[in-house]
């Protein structure tokens, strides 16, 4: 069965500095990969994905992630953070070719990023 | 467009009392999900609708939920007898199929207490 492990639950963060979001999965098939996010009293959005093809994805908003077959990662990253990026992170899996194409999420990642 | 939405945003209940909540999907998606968050839980999928085909229930976590969705459009949550344990945020999603590749869209979820 497919799992997804956020290490980190609380993340704080001074404004302008470097992040690193930790997602692991453990899946015995291949793998779609997604990064959803939660602003403030807000629904969840995607962030970015990763389907095939490269395994560094970005997103318009500075993040990127980076797809680690041999250690079943995918890490989001972002090189300077601003305050607006103070949200909660989801990692979340799906299975390529599933009979429901349902997401298995992490338990998220709160980014606090502090002035 | 407009987006996913639901209805009620928020609902406090009474236990052992029944309570429905509803999602319109995006116009023209035919896969719809309902997720649930709870606290320090993450999300948790329940069910999922594609078209008019019979719903996966395998997320339901007991008897006491049941779901619908009439004309492949609207669905409805329903929970029966609710307990404090079902106190949590329910979230609803679209996509255009069941394409596990799919994008999914959430409404900004219905949050419900059980006192």
């Amino acid at each position: 069965a497919q799992s997804v492990t956020q290490l980190d639950s609380q993340v704080p963060v001074f404004e302008e500095a470097p992040v690193e979001l930790r997602c692991n999965y453990s899946s015995s098939v291949s793998v779609y990969l997604f990064w959803y996010v939660q602003y403030p009293n807000q629904g969840l959005q995607l962030l970015l994905k990763y389907l095939s093809g490269s395994t560094l994805v970005e997103s318009i908003n500075g993040f990127e992630a980076e797809f680690n077959k041999s250690q079943t990662s995918f890490h989001l990253r972002k090189p300077s953070v601003h305050i607006s990026d103070t949200a909660e992170y989801f990692c979340a899996v799906s299975e390529p070719g599933g009979s429901q194409g349902n997401l298995i999420f992490g338990k998220g990642t709160k980014l606090s990023v502090k002035p | 467009g407009a987006g996913v939405s639901q209805s009620p945003s928020n609902k406090v209940t009474e236990k052992g009392k029944d309570v429905e909540l509803r999602c319109d999907p995006i116009s023209g998606h035919t896969a719809l999900y309902w997720y649930r968050q709870s606290l320090g839980q993450g999300l948790e999928f329940l069910i999922y609708f594609q078209g008019n085909s019979a719903p996966d229930k395998s997320g339901l976590p007991s008897d006491r939920f049941s779901a619908e969705r009439t004309g492949g459009s609207v669905s409805t949550l329903t929970i029966q007898r609710t307990q404090q344990e079902d106190s949590a945020v329910y979230l609803c999603a679209s996509s255009l199929d069941r394409g596990s590749y799919n994008e999914q869209f959430f409404g900004p979820g219905t949050r419900l207490t059980v006192l």
